[in-house]
């Protein structure tokens, strides 16, 4: 079955580094999604992407986040200048559609933050 | 901001047991979706609802959307221990693009 895939599966990293996860969505979807997951808290929407362009995003997504198709199967999310509070899961989706669509889910990349 | 309540947060049983969990929020979705998410891994869709008073069932699992919209229980029969993970909920705005709003979600357990 079709999967997303995401790496690195751990991360940690230093307050103040900048990180960059990174996704391969499936492979015929269109719509691509992160949204991260701080430990004991709900998952939270933070952006997508479509047609190589933010089609919406959250208010956590400010300056610090930026997203990126650099080629045709990568989907990368970088955060600059790391904070303790940016630990999280980050979960990558993808989907065919966009409203009332189907996500697929990656297992996610636990970022650690010292 | 619309928000979703997810009830109860815990809940443990025995095997065999029915039970029911449920979503509820004072907003409009257009379409809900059920989620299961185990330890380490990301969440799996279940299913998703997009008329009011719908329901679904898959296998001993039933799944109903509110006739307003605006809240939606999963129902589970006969419970056994496989059905053990997190189970979410998450809205969708009928003007967004994928942008769920999910629920704290319901953690079960079931005792063999």
């Amino acid at each position: 079955e079709p999967e997303v895939t995401q790496t690195p599966s751990h991360q940690v990293t230093q307050m103040g580094q900048e990180v960059i996860l990174r996704c391969v969505p499936i492979s015929n979807h269109l719509y691509f999604y992160w949204y991260r997951q701080i430990l004991g808290q709900k998952v939270e929407f933070l952006v997508s992407f479509y047609n190589n362009e933010i089609s919406e995003k959250s208010e956590i997504f400010d300056d610090q986040f930026s997203v990126e198709r650099p080629d045709g199967s990568n989907f990368t999310l970088k955060i600059r200048s790391t904070k303790l509070e940016d630990s999280a899961m980050y979960f990558c989706a993808s989907s065919e559609q966009g409203v009332a669509n189907v996500l697929t889910f990656g297992a996610g990349s636990r970022l650690t933050v010292l | 901001t619309q928000l979703l309540e997810q009830s109860p947060q815990f809940l443990s049983i025995q095997e065999g047991e029915n039970l029911t969990v449920y979503c509820n929020s004072s907003s409009v979705f257009s379409s809900l979706q059920w989620y299961r998410q185990e330890p380490g891994e990301g969440p799996v869709l279940l299913v998703t609802v997009v008329t009011g008073g719908e329901v679904k069932k898959l296998k001993r699992l039933t799944f109903q959307f509110g006739d307003a919209r605006k809240d939606s229980s999963l129902h589970i029969t006969a419970a056994q221990p496989g059905d053990t993970g997190l189970y979410l909920c998450a809205g969708q705005d009928g003007g967004s693009q994928g942008n769920l709003i999910f629920g704290k979600g319901t953690k079960l357990s079931v005792k063999p």
